[in-house]
């Protein structure tokens, strides 16, 4: 299996400009987590999936981001307009109800945005 | 004070070592994650466990429920250990993640 694909690996992007970061679940998996990592709050849950159906938006700023999961082998977080405060490592993980819930994490995006 | 707690913050230990990383929580649990990051690199699960113990070549995770207390060991550490070992819970019966802060080792040769 190819694991947990995330694109791009590196975006540069400036203030203002539309920011898409996509993600491929490991296939059968029907969890699906997006992340956030800075070094000054570690890492936070943005938004997560289940059966494609959002399960919980908590963490993410709603003024600014959207996420999508428009079928189970892909998802979206958008980020319009993008702020400098929104550079980080963004990463998605995938798990399986049917299995011990352990997370895999893909190899992340870092968003620059100045 | 955050529900998940780890120590110490930063490890420095020399090749060969025996390490132990801890971890607290304050709520109760269904299961915990120790997971890896190397330097400016993706996250690697190591363990989930709900009880007991688990081994995986040189590594070892235990937790105890009633304490509220899960332990990373590495036994005879290496240099390619140095990362930052993130102990994380799954709070209740929920799927979201409660991250520790993390603990930064580095094994000096």
């Amino acid at each position: 299996d190819a694991g947990v694909i995330q694109s791009p690996r590196h975006e540069v992007t400036e203030m203002g400009q539309e920011v898409t970061l996509r993600c491929k679940p490991i296939s059968g998996h029907d969890y699906l987590f997006w992340y956030r990592q800075t070094m000054m709050q570690g890492l936070e849950l943005l938004v997560y999936f289940n059966n494609k159906a959002v399960m919980d938006d908590s963490g993410m700023p709603k003024d600014r981001f959207s996420a999508k999961m428009p079928n189970a082998s892909f998802s979206t977080l958008k980020i319009q307009p993008s702020e400098p405060r929104d550079s980080a490592v963004y990463f998605c993980a995938s798990s399986s109800s049917g299995g011990s819930r352990e997370q895999y994490f893909g190899p992340g995006t870092r968003l620059t945005v100045t | 004070k955050n529900e998940v707690e780890q120590s110490p913050q930063n490890l420095t230990a020399q090749e060969g070592e025996f390490i132990t990383i801890n971890c607290s929580y304050s709520v109760g649990i269904s299961a915990l994650h120790w997971l890896q990051q190397h330097p400016g690199g993706g996250i690697v699960s190591l363990f989930m466990l709900s009880s007991g113990k688990k081994k995986h070549g040189r590594l070892i995770a235990t937790i105890n429920i009633q304490e509220k207390h899960s332990s990373l060991h590495i036994t005879a550490s290496h240099p390619r250990d140095s990362a930052v070992y993130i102990c994380a819970v799954y709070g209740g019966a929920t799927n979201k993640l409660i991250f520790g802060t993390g603990t930064l080792l580095a094994v000096q040769p």
